[in-house]
């Protein structure tokens, strides 16, 4: 079965980091361009980043609004995605989600990031 | 960034109805390779989101057929032929040929 799975949300401070994870079974993980996609509550669909596969050197890209604080890897020799969050601020408040946007692949239920003092 | 603008809102639709939502897009979405990478996804109450459309026009395996996508260039439309009551949700266009991806606001259709 295609399948992601998000973990490693939690509540954490102003300022504070976290590090989530996605891990991905079913599929070719290491073919696929990655990306992170949150959802703050009760609002619509932001793209945060993606990662390239090693044929394009693992490149990331980021939205500006990441840009700098976040960063994503991958480790394809155990089908995880991952994403270091640094200097959180409480607009970071979201469901973030692992998902190759360009692909057929099923979203994972996503993680739930609160900031908050 | 190219900026995606859905309308309507929000859409109360008649069970056994059709429905339609518009996408624009400030920039042509036809990238040099000559594809439009725009893309339709549909999220239901408590649900990750879920492609449906790829492409302008192409259903993803396991969508319905009453869904079709259609448009070119900065215009695109998602067309439910006849909504049921599991098409309630949020519905989103994306695009994916210029840097950033950008979604739509998204638009919530619900059942009269």
């Amino acid at each position: 079965e295609v399948q992601l799975v998000e973990s490693g949300g939690g509540l954490v401070q102003p300022g504070g980091s976290l590090r989530l994870s996605c891990a991905a079974s079913g599929f070719t993980f290491s073919d696929h361009y990655m990306d992170w996609v949150r959802q703050a509550p009760g609002k619509g669909l932001e793209w945060v980043g993606r990662i390239l596969n090693k044929a394009k050197s693992y490149t990331t890209e980021y939205a500006a609004s990441v840009k700098g604080r976040f960063t994503i890897s991958r480790d394809d020799s155990k089908n995880s995605l991952f994403l270091q969050m640094n200097s959180l601020k409480t607009e970071d408040t979201a469901v973030y989600y692992c998902a190759d946007i360009g692909s057929y692949l099923p979203w994972g239920q996503g993680t739930l990031v609160t900031v908050s003092s | 960034d190219a900026v995606m603008t859905q309308s309507p809102l929000s859409l109360p639709v008649t069970l056994g109805q059709p429905a339609s939502i518009s996408c624009g897009s400030s920039q042509s979405l036809v990238h040099r390779s000559g594809n439009t990478y725009l893309s339709w996804f549909q999220q239901r109450p408590g649900q990750s989101p879920r492609r449906l459309i790829y492409k302008v026009s192409n259903r993803d395996s396991g969508v319905p057929d009453r869904f079709s996508g259609s448009g070119s260039g900065t215009d695109f439309t998602l067309k439910i032929s006849r909504v049921e009551a599991e098409d309630v949700g949020d519905y989103y266009c994306v695009q994916d040929t210029h840097w950033p991806p950008t979604f739509g606001q998204g638009t919530k259709l619900e059942i009269k």
